[in-house]
Parts: C-alpha cells; structure tokens; sequence
C-alpha cells in the first residue's frame, strides 16, 4: 500500500515571500501520478498542480511550482509571491494508475496535510 | 459546467433519524466518489462509483448507504448514525481512465445528535 507524510503540520509565511511544503511517499509502483490540493475555510477541495510520475519536468502553474525527486520519492510543493488567498489548508496525494476492477481504481491517497498562514 | 454541486451544505440530525445528502455533476464524469473528513484531518474514501456501478466500499458501516440513480447524480443514505460520524462529507468526480484529478464539491457539514 502507498502512503503519504506531509512532515510540516503548520507553515507560515509573509505576504509576497515564498514558501515550500514538503511531501513524501512511499510506493512500490513505477507510474502514478501526485497532486497538491489546497482547501481553505470554503471547504472545497482544490486541485493546484499535477505531476505524472514518468515525466522529469517539474509541473508549473503560475506562482505554483513543485520539485519531483522520482529517485528521493520526494514532491515538494513551492509557492511564490504568496498572497492571503493561499491560505489554506494543503494536501499532497497519490494515485495509481487507472486499474479498472482492481482495489487502486480511483482512489487518492492523502498526506496528513499541512495548514499554511499568510501574513500580511 | 465545471462544478460538483453537493446539498445540503449543513444538515443536523437526530440518530434515529432518515436523511439523505445529494451529489451532482454535469461534466460528463463517469467516476463519482464519497469522502468523509474530520476537522484538520485529510478526507477519507468510503465509496467509488465508475459508470454507475459500485467500484469501492471501503468497509463502511450499512448506516450509510450509497445510490447512484444516472451518470449525473450520487446519492449518500444515512440512517441511525452516530455522533461519531459528524463530519464533512465531501463528493468528487472524474473521468473514469484518465487521471486528471478530481473535481470536488464543497461538502455537506453533518452534525448528529
């Protein structure tokens, strides 16, 4: 079974800085895929960035960026120019392949999480 | 339409109670799946439905029973919960077979008493 450890329970930052969260997993598996979800006070789970485990680039989505050490099982996740809006809670997960009948159909596997503060 | 639509967004009952929480998407999503997330604790699977047939039941309790009638709409039935099962309860999609990530709605706060 995989698992996810998100190592920071509480991160904080000031406004404009940049922050890093830090994710790791353990797999046996040599293709999946990860993900950085943010939910703030809303509640709604939101997909930030998506990494496919057989691609070396590092995915990048506007001030969100992640680095992918395939080999340390590593999937960081940076944020830059944070602004109040990102304050939030942030989950790093993990997801097989697509096995359709089989027990890693569809499910996310989810780290712990870690709550970030923006400081103003 | 881009949006998981859950309802109600907060629902207290009593533990003899009957109630049902509703789930809905026009994405064309043939993947629909139940969550339940305790405060500051990552959401925790408890159904899969691919092409509307249950894919997983990750050993939940009968009190909660899932449905779901079409490929648009899922259904989570509650009957004689217990305080214990206040949570949030969160409905995702996706396209079944290709991994793009979920589409979550905003939940449903359950409070039993």
């Amino acid at each position: 079974a995989q698992t996810v450890t998100q190592s920071q329970p509480e991160m904080s930052v000031q406004e404009a800085e940049t922050v890093t969260l830090s994710c790791t997993y353990d797999t046996s598996e040599s293709d999946y895929y990860l993900f950085w979800y943010k939910q703030p006070p809303s509640r709604q789970m939101i997909l930030v960035i998506r990494q496919e485990a057989y691609k070396q680039q590092n995915a990048t989505e506007n001030r969100f960026s992640v680095n992918f050490q395939k080999a340390a099982k590593s999937f960081s996740l940076k944020i830059s120019d944070s602004q109040l809006g990102d304050a939030a809670m942030y989950f790093c997960a993990y997801r097989s392949l697509p096995n359709a009948g089989g027990t890693s159909y569809g499910k996310l596997t989810f780290g712990q999480g870690t709550i970030l503060t923006v400081h103003p | 339409d881009t949006e998981v639509t859950q309802t109600p967004k907060h629902l207290v009952m009593g533990m003899t109670n009957k109630k049902s929480l509703k789930c809905e998407q026009h994405m064309g999503h043939r993947a629909m799946y139940w969550y339940k997330q305790k405060a500051k604790k990552p959401p925790e699977l408890m159904f899969v439905y691919s092409y509307e047939k249950l894919s997983i039941n990750e050993s939940v309790p009968s009190r909660f029973s899932p449905e779901c009638p079409n490929s648009s709409l899922l259904n989570l039935h509650l009957h004689a919960l217990q305080p214990e099962d206040s949570a949030l309860y969160l409905c995702a999609s996706s396209p079944a077979g290709v991994v793009i990530g979920y589409t979550f709605g905003s939940g449903t706060r359950l409070t039993v008493v």
